[in-house]
């Protein structure tokens, strides 16, 4: 069964430094998401990305994040400089023709900021 | 309340018997998904019911949806300790795109 896959499944880094998270989604879908969930705290919607671009953003989501889809497969999310409060979970997720129909999560990137 | 909540925050039961879960939300929705989470690990979908569904079958699980009370229930019959984990309601708001609107959760303790 098709899946989405994210790497690296764990990423440290430095305060300060640019980190560029991976996903493939599963390959006839059309909507891209990302979420982050923080230990202990619910999972929190970050950007929705369709037809090359962002479809709606979060708050969360400011001038730090950015997002691409630089070939027919992977789906990028960057945070320019990390900061301590980045530290949490990241989740790709995608669905296919209609963006109220299932979203599909990838395994999550655990991000650590030191 | 927020949108999508849980109740209860945690439940423990003993193998075979049944779990029920219970979310509640604010504003009205396109749909309402399930998923599971384990520790520290993926989310796993479970179950879509749309907002003009009332009950949705997959297996062991039963979902039921009532839109006059924003409220949704999740129930796992004959429970296994393979189900222990967290369970999320999430909601996908009336045209509002895709974005999803994940409630805190259920931990649930399946003891053998």
């Amino acid at each position: 069964e098709p899946e989405v896959t994210q790497t690296p499944s764990h990423q440290v880094t430095q305060m300060g430094q640019e980190v560029i998270l991976r996903c493939v989604p599963i390959s006839n879908h059309l909507y891209f998401y990302w979420y982050r969930q923080i230990l202990g705290q619910k999972v929190e919607f970050l950007v929705s990305f369709y037809n090359n671009e962002i479809s709606e953003k979060s708050e969360i989501f400011d001038d730090q994040f950015s997002v691409e889809r630089p070939d027919g497969s992977n789906f990028t999310l960057k945070i320019r400089s990390t900061k301590l409060e980045d530290s949490a979970m990241y989740f790709c997720a995608s669905n296919s023709l209609r963006a109220t129909d299932t979203q599909y999560f990838g395994p999550g990137t655990r991000l650590t900021v030191l | 309340s927020q949108q999508g909540e849980e109740d209860p925050q945690a439940l423990s039961i003993q193998e075979g018997e049944n779990a029920t879960m219970n979310c509640s939300y604010k504003t009205s929705i396109n749909n309402l998904q399930w998923y599971r989470q384990n520790s520290g690990r993926g989310l796993v979908h479970l179950i879509l019911i749309r907002s003009n569904e009332r009950e949705k079958h997959s297996g062991r699980l039963r979902v039921t949806l009532d839109t006059s009370k924003k409220s949704s229930s999740l129930l796992i019959t004959a429970s296994r300790a393979a189900d222990t984990a967290s369970y999320f309601c999430a909601t996908a708001l009336y045209n509002q795109g895709g974005k999803l609107i994940f409630g805190q959760g259920t931990e649930l303790s399946v003891k053998p």
